[in-house]
């Protein structure tokens, strides 16, 4: 059974510019959560879909945004990049939704210059 | 506000010298609590949901318990590839996930 999915591994980005990270679940599951994790700040929470819904949300400006598609493939946006948005982003997967035995992608690495 | 707190932050064992690292939480409306392996480089890997006081959970060499403020993550004879960071998380009613910094666990041989 293949993974969680993200692409791409690696992301080098200007300040101002924007970027889009994808994540495929694990065939089957319907909800996708997606983290930012720092070495200042942890792991920290930015939204859940499900269903192509957006269920939840964490404490994060509006110009962190995500959507998914009816193959519950999820993509997240980050417009008007800043310095402190470098950070590794993570996607988790789960067939019920957020926390419930979620399986988490490699990451992307998203660095902000 | 919900708070998880890990202690230690870093804990050093030789092999086979067991240990348990703890989670704290204050939230309001506990609905789990959830333990992870995270490895450099890599994604968290999950390790056992938790959802009522009194519950424990076992793998291999790691034992979760839980009792209505905190969580034990008990490491029984680790061995070198137990390395990693533990992260500890509590879902609370409206679904957010909060997540602990973390214990990162050194196993020498």
């Amino acid at each position: 059974k293949a993974g969680v999915t993200q692409t791409p591994r690696y992301l080098i980005k200007t300040r101002g510019q924007q970027v889009t990270l994808s994540c495929s679940p694990i065939s089957g599951h319907r909800s996708v959560s997606w983290y930012q994790q720092t070495p200042g700040q942890g792991l920290q929470f930015l939204f859940e879909y499900f269903s192509e819904t957006q269920r939840n949300k964490g404490n994060f400006p509006g110009r962190f945004s995500g959507r998914q598609f009816s193959n519950s493939r999820s993509e997240m946006n980050v417009s008007t990049l800043e310095l402190g948005d470098s950070a590794l982003y993570l996607c988790a997967s789960s067939a019920q939704g957020a926390g419930t035995e979620a399986f988490f992608g490699q990451g992307t690495r998203l660095t902000v210059v | 506000e919900d708070q998880v707190t890990q202690s230690p932050e870093a804990l050093r064992l030789q092999e086979g010298e067991s240990s348990s690292l703890n989670c704290s939480y204050t939230v309001s409306g506990l609905r789990g609590l959830f333990w992870y392996r995270q490895d450099p480089g890599k994604g968290p890997e999950f390790l056992f949901t938790l959802y009522s006081a009194g519950e424990e959970k076992e793998k291999e060499r790691l034992k979760a318990t839980l009792t209505k403020k905190e969580s034990f993550l008990h490491i029984t004879a680790p061995k070198p590839e137990d390395s990693a960071t533990y992260l500890c998380a509590v879902q609370v009613d409206n679904n957010d996930m909060r997540f602990g910094a973390g214990t990162r666990l050194t196993v020498k041989p």
